[in-house]
């Protein structure tokens, strides 16, 4: 059975950092695009960031764009998100997906983990 | 305001039909790019419904249909059921922006 598991949010100053793990198992984990979705609260979905099963290749939403880093550890079937620069418009649940094949990140999502919750607050 | 628009709301009775609409662009639905669709209930994550505009994975039941028209994608579920009460959200990718998009949800209420 495929699952995600993310861990890492919490309570974060404004300007401050947090990184988000995503522990993946029941699959080839390097087989498959990974992606990081948030919803603040009460929200919709916003896509975050994507990465190839290599890692070779990241993709990024312009409003993370120069302060999230997207990175992964094939070795230990681990998604990464290192979030920089918080603002409180990031606060939100984050879930990583896995996506349909190497590299095609824009196709389905599918699973989802149960996503951790981040909040950016003074 | 998203950049593939969704009905905030829909309802219907059970046993009726509804559909929800994702209205995007030419680059975006448009340019040909697939829709995804996305079930969600309250405090759990996004499931997928329909994948590739308008195919099902195997545990949805065929009630639920994805189809496209031009720069416009449906969804539609037939004999309405209460459990089907949800946000359903639909996905797509724009080449202009280079982004994965999401429209803004769609709650659907079972009255």
């Amino acid at each position: 059975e495929v699952q995600l598991l993310e861990s890492g949010g919490g309570l974060v100053q404004p300007g401050g950092s947090l990184r988000l793990s995503c522990a993946a198992s029941g699959f080839t984990f390097s087989s498959y695009a990974m992606n990081w979705v948030r919803q603040a609260p009460g929200k919709g979905l916003e896509w975050v960031s994507a990465i190839s099963g290599s890692g070779i290749s990241t993709y990024y939403a312009d409003s993370v764009k120069g302060r999230f880093t997207i990175s992964r550890d094939n070795s230990k079937n681990t998604l990464y998100l290192q979030m920089n620069s918080l603002r409180a418009e990031d606060t939100a649940v984050y879930y990583c997906a896995k996506g349909r094949n190497p590299a095609r990140f824009m196709d389905w999502l599918d699973p989802w983990g149960q996503g951790t919750l981040v909040t950016v607050t003074s | 305001q998203s950049v593939l628009a969704q009905p905030p709301s829909v309802s219907g009775a059970p046993g009726q039909r509804v559909t929800i609409s994702c209205t995007g662009s030419s680059s975006n639905i448009g340019a040909g790019y697939d829709v995804y669709w996305y079930q969600q209930f309250p405090g759990t994550a996004p499931k997928l419904l329909i994948y590739d505009t308008g195919n099902r994975p195997s545990a949805v039941p065929d009630r639920f249909s994805g189809s496209k028209s031009g720069t416009s994608a449906s969804l539609a579920i037939t004999g309405l059921q209460v459990e089907d009460e949800a946000d359903y959200y639909c996905q797509s990718y724009d080449s202009s922006l280079s982004a994965v998009l999401f429209g803004g949800g769609t709650k659907l209420t079972v009255v």
